[in-house]
């Protein structure tokens, strides 16, 4: 069955430094990858989409990257700030909206200090 | 613009008792909808989802069941909660027409005690 791994559960890093998350997955390259932000006791809220033919996107501060050689997904928040604290997810959208389920990671949680 | 509503936000309910958890969805038609649980250290675990009214498709099995009665209400439900039931709920619509992003609703915190 598919498997997606965010490498780290925790990452606490210093205001103004890049963050670098990490998501790995086995067997199928997914139609799309998906990175969603969720603070605490709220939804998960939608930040970036990547396509499987795309090796990288970018929004604002934000940066992901496709290697699906490595089966691997990369995100960058660069010029970090204390407001980009919370919990970052990947997910697998294998069939890019067919049958319209995705596959989450249980997220890595990142602390910016001031 | 599309707007996502789910309701209680948090109940406390006793091993044994039934549960219903409401959830629409508005400004959109025809969305897949879907009820994720979200467990303390276990990510986002896909319950069931829906294409159309009275569709529903169960990823895990369990004590809970879904129901879609009207084409933008979703509903979770059980006739008896266990312990293990506990957790957060997440109600959540996506339309292809609104691109291939999932929105999720405010979330439910459900414990059973």
């Amino acid at each position: 069955s598919q498997k997606i791994e965010q490498n780290s559960e925790a990452l606490n890093i210093q205001e103004g430094k890049t963050a670098t998350l990490t998501c790995n997955y086995t067997n199928y390259s997914p139609a799309y990858l998906q990175w969603y932000r969720q603070d605490p006791g709220r939804g998960p809220v939608f930040l970036l989409l990547i396509r499987e033919n795309e090796k990288e996107k970018r929004k604002e501060r934000l940066k992901v990257t496709f290697d699906t050689t490595l089966k691997q997904s990369l995100f960058h928040i660069t010029a970090s700030q204390p407001a980009d604290s919370a919990t970052y997810l990947c997910a697998l959208d294998l069939y890019g909206g067919s049958q319209g389920n995705l596959i989450f990671g249980k997220g890595t949680k990142l602390s910016v200090k001031p | 613009s599309q707007t996502i509503h789910q309701w209680p936000a948090t109940l406390v309910q006793p091993v044994g008792s039934p549960l219903s958890l409401e959830c629409t969805v508005e400004g959109t038609s025809n969305p897949n909808l879907y009820w994720y649980r979200q467990a303390a250290g276990r990510g986002l675990q896909l319950l069931f989802y829906s294409v159309g009214i009275g569709q529903i498709s169960s990823e895990v099995p369990q004590n809970l069941s879904a129901s879609r009665p009207q084409d933008r209400q979703f509903i979770l439900s059980s006739k008896k909660l266990l312990l293990s039931d506990s957790g957060f709920y997440l109600c959540a619509w996506r339309h292809l027409r609104s691109g291939n992003t999932i929105y999720f609703g405010e979330g439910s915190w459900l414990t059973v005690v």
